[in-house]
């Protein structure tokens, strides 16, 4: 079974924080994901990735960068945390076959 | 641009019924996908539907699509009260590895 883990459930930040939530997967997928989801807007991406060290922006990159210095890990970054990014992050892998994406179990931030 | 969406958005059904969640989008894909999401929770895969005509079912849903009216059907039978939970579909963006998400419909089941 595929595996996606995120470094953790709950985080708590300061507004101009730095913040960083990690996300890996243990099936070799090429593909990874990052997406926010807010009540009444679903799903938005934020960043993915097809390969180590490449990055594309997604629909709503403003504010977040990304890292995927290894295969299996891809890490979204927010270089100073603000209030209206408080949301669940999802992070999702997937391979090139089929392109079902395989969910971690996300990251509920808090901006205060 | 790609649009993904679903109806109804809410749907609150008693158990032992039936019911259809519609999931329409505006360009051309082959492959569209059902997720399920739990309160709280993340979001769950159901189904891959990777080509016209496709219709695959696990226990009481039953998924079909159909390319040419660009539409998904997520079927429920006999709706049992576990089945209480989010639904999404989602559309291949332009046969890239992007996914764009429906809004998804909250599915309430009571006695």
């Amino acid at each position: 079974d595929v595996k996606v883990t995120q470094s953790s459930r709950y985080l708590v930040k300061r507004t101009g924080e730095k913040v960083f939530l990690e996300c890996v997967q243990d099936m070799d997928h090429e593909n990874m994901f990052w997406y926010r989801q807010d009540p009444g807007l679903g799903l938005r991406l934020i960043y993915f990735s097809y390969d180590v060290k490449m990055k594309e922006k997604g629909d709503i990159p403003e504010g977040y960068s990304v890292s995927r210095e290894k295969k299996e890990r891809f890490s979204l970054i927010l270089e100073s945390a603000s209030t209206n990014q408080t949301s669940m992050y999802l992070c999702a892998s997937s391979s090139g076959t089929l392109y079902e994406q395989y969910f971690g179990p996300g990251t509920r931030l808090t901006v205060t | 641009e790609l649009k993904v969406e679903q109806n109804p958005l809410f749907l609150s059904m008693q158990e032992g019924k039936n019911y259809t969640i519609y999931c329409n989008y505006s360009t051309t894909s082959d492959r569209l996908y059902w997720y399920r999401q739990d309160p709280g929770k993340s979001l769950e895969s159901l189904f891959v539907l990777l080509s016209n005509g496709a219709v695959k079912q696990e226990g009481r849903l039953m998924a079909s699509l159909d390319t040419k009216a660009r539409l998904s059907t997520l079927h429920i039978t006999a709706a049992v009260h576990d089945l209480s939970a989010t639904y999404f579909c989602a559309v291949d963006h332009y046969n890239t590895d992007k996914l764009i998400f429906g809004t998804g419909t909250r599915l309430q089941v009571f006695p």
